[in-house]
């Protein structure tokens, strides 16, 4: 069974620091993975997807990186802002076909103005 | 695009009582996913449908548990009777291609008294 971990479960950051989130998984058998952020009392929103096929993926101050045969993946968010605070979830699929994903229980991020 | 449309938001019922959730996915979206989530357990995929076909219901805790989708634009996760430790956010999310970025609603938060 796939598990994915993600440590710390809590952080926070002056403004403008770099901020560095990691994600674990113990079955590197993967097809992609999906980082998530999420708000209070909100849903789940969709920041990166990456193919297992792939190293990185960027969007503005965003970049996920994947290294599938240790199992693991970061989450940079460059110059944090105090917008950036929220909760940051990653999930992985089991394979092509299969679209079952494995949530990790996400990093609490608040960013200190 | 409206996004995933979930209802109720909210939703208090006594123990006993029969819920009804409601969802609607993106529009050509052809897999849909119900999850839930909770503080001890994190967020648990329930059920997925491709196709308006069910997939992988392995999720479903038990039997007081059942979901339908009778078209592509419908879908619904039943809970009968209810207990109190059902309490959680159900979200719905949909999702274009298998394996694909999967996009989620707003969410159904249950209180069971």
């Amino acid at each position: 069974k796939q598990e994915v971990t993600q440590i710390p479960a809590a952080l926070s950051v002056p403004e403008g620091e770099n901020l560095v989130l990691n994600c674990s998984f113990t079955d590197s058998a993967i097809y992609n993975l999906q980082w998530f952020r999420q708000d209070p009392g909100k849903g789940l929103t969709s920041l990166l997807l990456i193919q297992s096929s792939q190293r990185e993926q960027t969007s503005g101050r965003l970049n996920a990186s994947l290294d599938k045969s240790s199992g693991r993946s970061t989450l940079y968010i460059a110059a944090s802002q105090p917008g950036d605070s929220a909760t940051y979830l990653c999930a992985v699929s089991r394979g092509y076909g299969n679209n079952r994903l494995a949530f990790g229980k996400g990093n609490q991020v608040v960013v200190i103005p | 695009d409206a996004g995933v449309i979930q209802s109720p938001r909210h939703e208090v019922t006594e123990m006993g009582q029969e819920v009804t959730l409601r969802c609607k996915p993106i529009s050509g979206h052809n897999s849909l996913f119900w999850y839930r989530q909770t503080m001890m357990r994190g967020l648990e995929l329930l059920i997925y449908f491709n196709n308006n076909v069910p997939i992988d219901d392995s999720g479903m805790p038990e039997d007081r548990f059942s979901a339908k989708m009778p078209n592509a634009s419908f879908s619904t996760l039943k809970i009968q009777p209810s207990e109190p430790r059902d309490s959680a956010v159900y979200f719905c999310a949909s999702t274009r291609l298998a394996g694909g970025e999967q996009y989620f609603g707003p969410g159904t938060r249950l209180t069971v008294t």
